[in-house]
């Protein structure tokens, strides 16, 4: 069993739509982040958080340390925000290899 | 500040050839990643570097492979015999300390051995 649990693996949805990816871990983390890989392959981090909630813009991240479980959700979603988006924990054992990656949510936003 | 930087962004390279990847952190960042991504996965951890030290290497990280970060500035991925499973995306990625601030991740050197 992976570490890092994404889900759903593929949306396709509909440009307004309210679209919300979810991650599920195992382990103890010191934070989660919520990351954007675009189809050239760039990453880019969109959220670091290690409780409750944080907003930008039309992204909001929530996690529950005591379930283990974040949430990622776009409102008002529009073509551009087409992406992979990818869920990664920091391990609260001080593990030095970083970050553990989920395996991404491909989002696909239709006009 | 321009942010991690990897060169080159695309390389093609016939099976058995010796390829090398360079990536310029943050300069402020201390540490320094390498991970592999293969289509439809998630990034792997492969090495990272706290400062000129290579302080951890993952099991994926074969004796083909070789990173060094001499100065602990830039550091370079070298992949030696390259065979068609080392097709993948090198991403690197750096941070201050454990990453407790975050990490910056480069736009990725995408490998294709032929």
């Amino acid at each position: 069993k992976n570490e890092v649990e994404q889900s759903p693996q593929n949306l396709t949805a509909q440009e307004g739509e309210f679209i919300t990816i979810n991650c599920s871990y195992s382990v103890g983390i010191s934070a989660l982040h919520w990351l954007q890989q675009h189809p050239g392959g760039g990453i880019v981090s969109l959220f670091m958080l290690s409780s409750g909630k944080k907003k930008h813009g039309r992204l909001i991240a929530t996690i529950n340390i005591q379930e283990k479980h974040s949430s990622l959700h776009i409102t008002a979603s529009h073509p551009r925000d087409s992406a992979v988006y990818i869920c990664a924990v920091l391990n609260s054992g001080g593990g030095a290899d970083g970050l553990t990656f989920g395996k991404g949510t491909h989002l696909i936003i239709q006009p | 500040d321009t942010g991690v930087s990897q060169d080159p962004r695309h390389k093609i390279t016939k099976r058995g050839q010796n390829v090398t990847f360079r990536c310029d952190p943050i300069s402020e960042h201390n540490r320094l990643y390498w991970y592999r991504q293969t289509l439809g996965q998630g990034p792997e951890f492969l090495t990272y570097f706290q400062n000129e030290a290579q302080l951890e290497k993952s099991r994926l990280l074969s004796d083909r492979f070789s990173a060094e970060r001499p100065k602990g500035s830039f550091s370079t991925l070298e992949i030696q015999r390259t065979e068609q499973g080392d097709s993948a995306m090198y991403l690197c990625a750096s941070s201050l300390g454990t990453g407790l601030y975050g990490y910056t991740f480069g736009s990725g050197t995408r490998l294709t051995v032929v």
